[in-house]
């Protein structure tokens, strides 16, 4: 079975900081995918960043960045220059190999940007 | 540029009056999937089509049923909606080549019920 954590319920940052939202994972899968997705207020579900179990460097895309630690289990998202249109929810997600896999979730993070 | 459509975005019911939610894609995806998701809380997957292959979760209620009549289009009804069905429902479909594929979202449709 596969499991994703984010301890972190809610997360303040100021704008153009960077800031770090957390996500720990587990699987006996050797072969999985690594998914971060934004959720706004106004409900859709924004695809951010992917990280495969394999992929020797970290994934980027502007200004997000995965820091995947596999040892650790670990797929911390880094948002760098915040705005304040990064308000949301986000979601860590993972699913294992095989077509049509579920994809699994975390509890998500609420990050709020301030002035 | 909309790849996943949901119609409608919001949906009012009343309670035990069905109802049917909708989504289309642009992407040629094989895999369709529905999601539930209350309020502050991940989402829940109820199915998922693989083409024409329909593959339920085995908690989703049996008042829960999809339609997928072709690769663009599928359909969720809720045959006697209860209060307790008030959710966001989301759409999302991928490839169908693995397990790393991503799955793209619609917007969503807000269902409340009455």
């Amino acid at each position: 079975a596969q499991k994703i954590t984010q301890t972190q319920p809610g997360m303040f940052v100021q704008e153009k900081e960077a800031v770090t939202l957390d996500c720990t994972y587990d699987t006996s899968d050797p072969s999985y995918g690594l998914f971060w997705y934004k959720q706004p207020s106004s409900g859709e579900m924004i695809f951010l960043i992917y990280q495969g179990s394999y992929d020797q460097q970290n994934a980027t895309e502007g200004r997000y960045s995965l820091n995947f630690q596999k040892a650790r289990k670990s797929a911390n998202l880094v948002i760098s220059a915040s705005q304040l249109g990064d308000s949301a929810m986000y979601f860590c997600a993972m699913r294992g190999p095989g077509t049509a896999s579920k994809l699994t979730f975390g509890t998500g993070t609420r990050l709020q940007v301030t002035l | 540029d909309a790849m996943v459509i949901q119609n409608p975005r919001y949906q009012v019911t009343q309670f035990g009056k069905p109802v049917t939610l909708s989504c289309s894609q642009t992407l040629n995806h094989n895999v369709m999937y529905w999601y539930q998701q209350k309020s502050s809380q991940a989402p829940k997957l109820l199915f998922h089509y693989y083409d024409k292959d329909f593959n339920n979760e085995a908690d989703t209620p049996d008042n829960f049923q999809s339609r997928r009549p072709n690769t663009s289009f599928c359909f969720l009804d809720i045959r006697s909606p209860g209060l307790g069905d008030a959710a966001m429902y989301l759409c999302a479909t991928d490839p169908g080549r693995g397990g790393t594929d991503t799955q793209y979202f619609g917007p969503g449709t807000r269902l409340t019920v009455l």
